[in-house]
């Protein structure tokens, strides 16, 4: 089955950018989508297709997508960005393939 | 855009069902799949399967076959999951989806039903 691996936590000053990774044999020939969860709410889209947002997401979000590693950035990181983000993924034979989330910590 | 609704918290026996909805409010489901995702307490997500509302394709995660059903009622707009023989490992939030496609992202998704399984 395919697998994707993230770092369990990411820790950011304010101001700063956070970079999320998210590992994958071969994921940059994938198409690779982005959520943000707070708690106690469900998931939202942030990314699709490797780095389009969706209407209302603003441009401190970005994706990129290469050979083995997907990239999330925040830049300008705020308070209020602190939440688990998954990527995700699409494989013939596992289906859709949730990354192991991580949690971005605002210091 | 629509929004989807779900039922509320439900609690059941080891080894009995669960019937969860999600009404699209606002609108219908269009032409577009429903997802159907989990999430155990502490965990990541995990998705279980996906319907076409206006033809009734179900396509279901191998781990779930044989154990789950989706099911929509176009006259009111309201999909259905029914998982059978629950267990307590079955204890997670359950979320519909729109999903886009049969590769695709999930937007918007449900606000969430907790599914308690205790004896």
């Amino acid at each position: 089955s395919y697998v994707v691996t993230q770092p369990p936590s990411v820790s950011v000053a304010p101001g700063q950018t956070a970079t999320i990774t998210c590992a994958g044999n071969n994921i940059g020939g994938r198409s690779v989508h982005w959520y943000r969860q707070k708690p106690g709410q469900a998931p939202v889209l942030l990314i699709f297709y490797g780095s389009g947002r969706p209407s209302g997401i603003p441009e401190r979000f970005s994706g990129s997508n290469s050979e083995n590693t997907a990239t999330l950035s925040i830049s300008r990181v705020e308070a209020g960005d602190e939440a688990d983000y998954y990527c995700q993924v699409w494989d013939s034979n596992s289906d859709h393939v949730f990354g192991t989330g991580t949690k971005v910590t605002v210091l | 855009q629509v929004q989807l609704v779900q039922s509320g918290a439900e609690v059941r026996e080891p080894g009995s069902s669960v019937k969860v909805s999600c009404k699209a409010s606002g609108g219908t489901f269009s032409t577009y799949a429903l997802g159907w995702l989990r999430q155990a307490p502490g965990q990541g997500l995990e998705w279980m399967g996906r319907i076409i509302p206006m033809i009734g394709i179900e396509n279901y995660a191998q781990k779930f076959q044989g154990r789950v059903t989706f099911s929509v009622d176009k006259s009111t707009g309201t999909a259905y999951m029914e998982l059978r023989s629950l267990k307590s490992g079955d204890t997670a939030m359950y979320y519909c989806a729109r999903q886009e496609g049969d590769e695709g992202w999930f937007d918007p998704w449900g606000q969430g039903t907790l599914v308690t399984v205790s004896s």
